[in-house]
């Protein structure tokens, strides 16, 4: 089935440092969606990309839909301890849109 | 407040006792789909359903049954729960045709012994 490669799988950073996460898939995608996880809760929606080499940002949050259509990038600037939890990236699985798949999620760590 | 909503939160049980997991959402979302987390595993889909009457399999729908007999519900049934289905199990909806952004429930981490 459609495979999304996500990467790091985790990240220990310091608090104020920006950090960057990736997702590249195995085929061309119409569109990319970023959810964080917070520990104990189900994931939220954090950006929405429809279209190749779209910018979106959502506060500190940046992420692009990459020209190849077979990537995606997170950016998280000056980060803080709240920012703590799973990022996933998603995109349509085989069959078409009704089926969303996941990457493994990148798990970030910030120390205070 | 627009949420899906799962029940219970956290369940154990044993192998091949029938139980169900509740789902309710209350925004009216025409598409309703079913999660397992796990490990290094990220989200897997198990079933979803498009509209009431109509369900299909995700990637491992394997041991799970669902049914969508009101548009607000969307329940998942394990028939003979097994130790390889102890998970963190996700409920979402979302408005309707196309990637429209997931809404999910909290979660129900259940215990096969």
């Amino acid at each position: 089935g459609q495979q999304l490669n996500q990467s790091p799988q985790s990240m220990f950073i310091q608090e104020g440092e920006d950090v960057s996460m990736n997702c590249t898939s195995s085929s061309i995608f119409n569109t990319w969606l970023w959810y964080k996880q917070d520990p104990g809760e189900g994931p939220v929606l954090l950006i929405a990309l429809y279209k190749a080499g779209e910018l979106t940002s959502n506060g500190r949050l940046t992420a692009q839909f990459g020209i190849t259509r077979k990537d995606s990038f997170l950016n998280i600037s000056a980060s803080i301890p709240s920012d703590v939890g799973i990022y996933f990236c998603a995109g349509p699985g085989q069959g078409g849109s009704e089926k969303l798949v996941f990457g493994k999620g990148t798990k970030l760590t910030v120390n205070p | 407040e627009a949420q899906v909503t799962q029940n219970p939160r956290y369940l154990i049980t044993v192998t091949g006792k029938k139980l169900t997991v509740t789902c309710s959402q209350n925004m009216n979302h025409e598409y309703m789909s079913w999660y397992r987390q796990d490990p290094g595993l990220g989200l897997r889909q198990i079933y979803y359903s498009m509209n009431v009457e109509v369900t299909d399999k995700g990637d491992v729908p394997e041991g799970y049954k669902v049914s969508r007999k009101e548009k607000r519900n969307f329940p998942l049934i394990l028939e003979s729960p097994s130790p390889n289905q102890t998970s963190l199990y996700f409920c979402a909806s979302s408005p309707g045709q196309g990637l429209m952004p997931l809404h999910f429930g909290n979660g129900t981490r259940l215990t096969v012994t």
